[in-house]
Order: structure tokens, then C-alpha cells, then sequence
């Protein structure tokens, strides 16, 4: 069974950093594409970033250039997102799901409040 | 950036009856070289992540009840829920993958009239 599972999440003041993290399972993570998806509170889905099986590309959507950083251990069957310079804008639910095209599985999410 | 256009925002039906929604992108999501649309379809519960309904604009996930299904091509696309069921109250989200940054529709909500 394909598992997803995010942590790392809180509240951070504006300006802040915080490291997210997704512990994947019953796939062969070193095999996929991963991806970053964020959802504000009542809001809809916004895609973040996403990363290539062995890191050689990565992809960003603009707003988070230069302040977030994808990475991933394949040896640990782990993603990651670093943010950085943190924005109330940024307060959302972030989600990590498989696939370069269609996201076929998705984690329950970990979030990140922005607020002072 | 393709812009993903649903509509409506909202509907309301009765159980039973069909349910469509329209997704429109801003540009072709057809791939020529393989004659595939790179369009997906999503549905989110309360409380929940979201579950792939439908990917390469028609094609069904598995263990996804056949009142499901997608249709379309180029820049405008379908989802039909042939017969409305309870369980079936959600948002749904059309979705592209031709280019990036990927991008979805702002949702539709579906609920029980």
C-alpha cells in the first residue's frame, strides 16, 4: 500500500524558516517524480514544485523561486521542502504527491501557519 | 502559465440525477506527438487529500465507480457523474500536466439538492 506521509509543519512568524518532510512507502520512491502541492485554508490546490527521481530537475512555480528548495534522499525514501523568507500568503496545507503527470497518490498533509 | 477555468463554482443536484462540469484551459493541453491530453480530474472530501478520478482526460483510476467519466479534448473538457450519490458530495478539480508550472481549476463544489 502506497504511503504518504507528511510532518514538519507549525506555526512560524513571518520571515521565518521552517523544513518540511514526506516519508514515503509501499512504492519504489527512487523510481518517481515527486511534487509539492499547497492548499490555503478554504481555498483551492496550488501546485509548488516537483522533482525528477534522481534530482537532476527540479521545477518551482514562481511565487516560491529563490525561497523554497525541493530536495530528496532516495536513500531514506524521502522528499523534502526548505522555506525559507516565509509569507502570510504562504500559510497553507502542503501536500506531497507522486508522479511527474497526474498525481496519483497524495499524503494527508502537514501545515504551515504564517503569523506573528 | 495555462489557466484552468471551471464552471460552475457551485452546483446543487438531486441524487439520481447528472452532474457536469466544464474545464476550460488557456491553452491546447494536447500533446500532438502522442495525441494524448494531459488533463486530470480530482475529487475532495471535507478533511481531505484529493483523490485522482480521471488522468489523460478520459482514462479511469482504478476502483473509481463508472459513474465517473471524462471527456474532451484541446482546451475544453468534461466531467460527468452519470447519477448523482451521496458519497459523490465534494469539490472537484480539473488539473494539467502539458506544462509547468501545473496548474489547476479554482474547484467546483457539488452538493445534494
Amino acid at each position: 500500500e502506497v504511503q504518504l506521509v507528511e510532518s514538519g509543519g507549525g506555526l512560524v512568524q513571518p520571515g521565518g524558516s521552517l523544513r518540511l518532510s514526506c516519508a514515503a512507502s509501499g512504492f519504489t520512491f527512487s523510481n518517481s517524480w515527486m511534487n509539492w502541492v499547497r492548499q490555503a485554508p478554504g481555498k483551492g490546490l496550488e501546485w509548488v514544485a516537483n522533482i525528477k527521481e534522481d534530482g537532476s530537475e527540479i521545477y518551482y512555480v514562481d511565487s516560491v523561486k529563490g525561497r523554497f528548495t525541493i530536495s530528496r534522499d532516495n536513500a531514506r525514501n524521502s522528499l523534502y521542502l526548505q522555506l525559507n523568507s516565509l509569507r502570510a500568503e504562504d500559510t497553507a496545507l502542503y501536500y506531497c504527491a507522486t508522479n511527474v503527470y497526474h498525481f496519483d497518490y497524495w499524503g494527508q498533509g502537514t501545515l504551515v501557519t504564517v503569523s506573528s | 502559465d495555462i489557466v484552468m477555468t471551471q464552471s460552475p463554482d457551485s452546483l446543487a443536484v438531486s441524487l439520481g440525477e447528472r452532474v457536469t462540469i466544464n474545464c476550460k484551459s488557456s491553452h491546447s493541453v494536447l500533446y500532438s506527438s502522442n495525441n494524448k491530453n494531459y488533463l486530470a480530474w480530482y475529487q475532495q472530501k471535507p478533511g481531505q487529500p484529493p483523490k485522482l478520478l480521471i488522468y489523460w482526460a478520459s482514462t479511469r483510476e482504478s476502483g473509481v465507480p463508472d459513474r465517473f467519466s471524462g471527456s474532451g479534448s484541446g482546451t475544453d473538457f468534461i466531467l460527468t457523474i452519470s447519477s448523482l450519490q451521496a458519497e459523490d458530495v465534494a469539490v472537484y478539480y480539473c488539473h494539467q500536466y502539458y506544462s509547468t508550472p501545473r496548474t489547476f481549476g479554482q474547484g467546483t463544489k457539488v452538493e445534494i439538492k
